[in-house]
Order: structure tokens, then C-alpha cells, then sequence
């Protein structure tokens, strides 16, 4: 089983529409997680962090983290064509030491159409 | 130049030829990782610097060689790679090594080995 799983998509929504990410993991021992933005043809940039449970709001984006059913969530709230890009999922644990190892979904692709 | 920049963008060779990617960070820094992004997978961490001595190799074929001569730089040695090599390879840093430590990435290196 993989650590993280993801649904690569690809997910094409209207413009103004609520869009939900969501990636499920296996490992409980997970504590920080993230949800990354990447464009075509660059890096990834980080969109939202979490740490634990809860949830957390910016602006037309919400992270949600369910720990007790290892699910983690990126909503997006009237949704622009400028939103169309790949978006990962993102983790990691407290292993006691200084070494911090992300654990990656292999990403959604997003397409927002006008 | 502002955040994490790579050189070069885009790089086609052939299996029995020798390059290097290179990756510099303006953003003062400890920490510097190689990732590999394939299609349809999540991205593979390859190998972490922390204060310009490498904490973690991820079981990465010898064929690839990482360098890191100060906090600010990273290069990566490529060397009679194999066609499944190719690849996005992405550059991050963290200002440390920590589990919390938020990795900002490059822009990449498009990889093709014919």
C-alpha cells in the first residue's frame, strides 16, 4: 500500500464552481500536512500547512486534516481559470530527528475552464 | 535572481554522455534536496544536504552523483543514464532540515535521455 494516494484526475470544472482535493494515507504517524501548487512546466509552490487536525482557511482556499480517518482535503471556493494546475498532496512525520522527508500523492491535475 | 533557480531547463543526452544540473538557492538556506518528478508518480526524493553534508541517500543508482560545495549550491552529476531516467528533477530548500521546515522549490530541469 502507498503512503499517500492521491486521484491524479484529470478534474475540469467550470469557472465559479467548488472544487475538492483529497488524498487518503496509511501512516498515523504523520503530523504536518501540505498541499502544493504546481504550474506547467514549474516547481511546486507551497499553497497551504497544516499541522495536526482541523482545518485552516486563505483566502478562497480550505485545508482540512481528519486524522482519525487519515484524510486530508483542499477545497477551493469560487474557482478562477487561473487555478488550473497539478496539486499535491504532501506530508511528513516526527521521526526524532533533524531529517525531514516529505511524503508526496502523485498530484491532481486541475483544469478550471471560462 | 530571487528563490531557487536551475540550470539548465531543458536537457536531452545521450546514455553515454556526462552532464551536470545545477541548482542555487538565494534564499540563505541550510538545507537542499534533489527530487525526481516522473509522470503519474510522486515525486521521489533523492537526496538531502543539511549544511552542505549529505543526510540521506534514497537508494539513487550511482549513475546520479550529487555535489554540494556550499549552502547556496547543489549540483547533480549525471552519467550513462538509461531512458527510464528521464525525468523532471527538481531542486528545494528549507531553511533547515526539520519535519516543519517548508521546502521551496526550482523551477526544474526537463530530462531526456534518448
Amino acid at each position: 500500500q502507498k503512503e499517500v494516494e492521491q486521484d491524479p484526475g484529470p478534474l475540469s470544472v467550470p469557472e465559479g464552481a467548488i472544487v475538492s482535493l483529497n488524498c487518503t494515507y496509511s501512516n498515523s504517524a504523520f503530523q504536518y500536512f501540505m498541499w502544493y501548487r504546481q504550474y506547467s512546466r514549474k516547481g511546486p509552490e507551497l499553497l497551504m500547512y497544516t499541522y495536526s487536525s482541523g482545518n485552516k482557511e486563505d483566502g478562497r482556499f480550505t485545508a482540512q486534516v481528519d486524522k482519525s480517518s487519515k484524510y486530508i482535503s483542499l477545497f477551493i471556493r469560487d474557482s478562477q481559470p487561473s487555478d488550473s494546475a497539478t496539486y499535491l498532496c504532501a506530508m511528513s512525520y516526527d521521526r526524532g530527528s533533524t531529517l525531514g522527508r516529505l511524503y508526496f500523492g502523485r498530484g491532481t491535475q486541475l483544469t478550471v475552464w471560462p | 535572481e530571487t528563490g531557487v533557480t536551475q540550470t539548465p531547463r531543458h536537457l536531452v543526452m545521450g546514455m553515454t554522455n556526462k552532464k551536470s544540473l545545477k541548482c542555487e538557492q538565494h534564499l540563505g538556506h541550510n538545507a537542499m534536496y534533489w527530487y525526481k518528478q516522473s509522470a503519474k508518480k510522486p515525486l521521489e526524493l533523492m537526496f538531502v544536504y543539511s549544511l552542505e553534508e549529505r543526510v540521506e541517500n534514497n537508494s539513487v543508482p550511482s549513475r546520479f552523483s550529487p555535489e554540494c560545495p556550499n549552502s547556496s549550491h547543489l549540483f547533480l552529476h549525471l552519467h550513462t543514464l538509461q531512458p527510464e531516467d528521464s525525468a523532471l528533477y527538481l531542486c528545494a530548500s528549507s531553511q533547515g532540515a526539520g519535519e516543519s521546515d517548508t521546502q521551496y522549490f526550482g523551477p526544474g530541469t526537463r530530462l531526456t535521455v534518448l
